[in-house]
């Protein structure tokens, strides 16, 4: 059972397109984060969201926090072949002793 | 760039040895974590420890024990190496759990 449900699992799209990319769970998480993985190298931090409701953009890239902090996204506007990488997100329930999961990420494709 | 160097970076060996891998760290990171990466699955916790001689079993923890005697090191064994158990590792450290998770360069296993 995946505790974090992500979709889709893979994307391919035009350059310029919009595209947006969900993370569900039935659990009620004390924080959210988006990672972004290139080929051969581990996951690296893009944003975190604590407070449920909470909207952070990083230029291109908007990420919200579900109001009740089970659910979260990742829309991107205006895609750019550069953007295209795996896109996880992962997150601590509430209440837990620190084990951070992860969903099964996104792959993205951006084609010029 | 976060100090954290895993150990080996690729191994082969045969179905039924015993392996280790190490992941040792220099930022005195109370959280650390192991998670292999398969097509298709994200990233899925093995185990991760929350301080020295303090552990705890993640999704996919059958075959695999993991030991922490010093801040700085958190060692994953697999008792008797499966070819399931063909996989790219990862370990992570964490200040907190709302703080950036950073990962190791991976360690490709490959079990034959």
């Amino acid at each position: 059972t995946q505790l974090l449900e992500q979709s889709p699992q893979f994307l391919s799209i035009q350059e310029g397109e919009n595209l947006t990319v969900y993370c569900n769970s039935s659990s009620v998480f004390s924080s959210l984060q988006w990672y972004r993985q290139e080929p051969g190298e581990g996951p690296v931090l893009l944003v975190t969201v604590v407070t449920g409701g909470e909207v952070k953009k990083l230029k291109r890239l908007t990420f919200q926090f579900g109001d009740a902090r089970k659910d979260s996204s990742l829309h991107i506007t205006a895609a750019q072949p550069g953007d295209t990488g795996l896109y996880l997100c992962a997150g601590v329930i509430e209440g837990n002793t620190g084990k951070l999961i992860f969903g099964q990420g996104t792959t993205l494709q951006v084609k010029p | 760039d976060a100090g954290i160097t895993q150990s080996p970076r690729h191994k082969v060996t045969e179905t039924g040895t015993p392996v280790t891998l190490r992941c040792h760290q220099t930022e005195n990171h109370r959280y650390m974590y192991w998670y292999r990466q398969d097509p298709g699955h994200g990233l899925r916790l093995i185990h991760y420890s929350y301080g020295v001689k303090d552990t705890d079993k993640g999704e996919v923890s059958d075959g695999y024990s993991v030991s922490r005697s010093k801040t700085e090191d958190f060692l994953l064994t697999l008792e008797s190496a499966t070819s399931s158990q063909t996989s790219v590792y990862f370990c992570a450290i964490r200040v907190n759990l709302n703080t950036e998770a950073f990962f190791g360069q991976g360690t490709r296993l490959t079990v034959v």
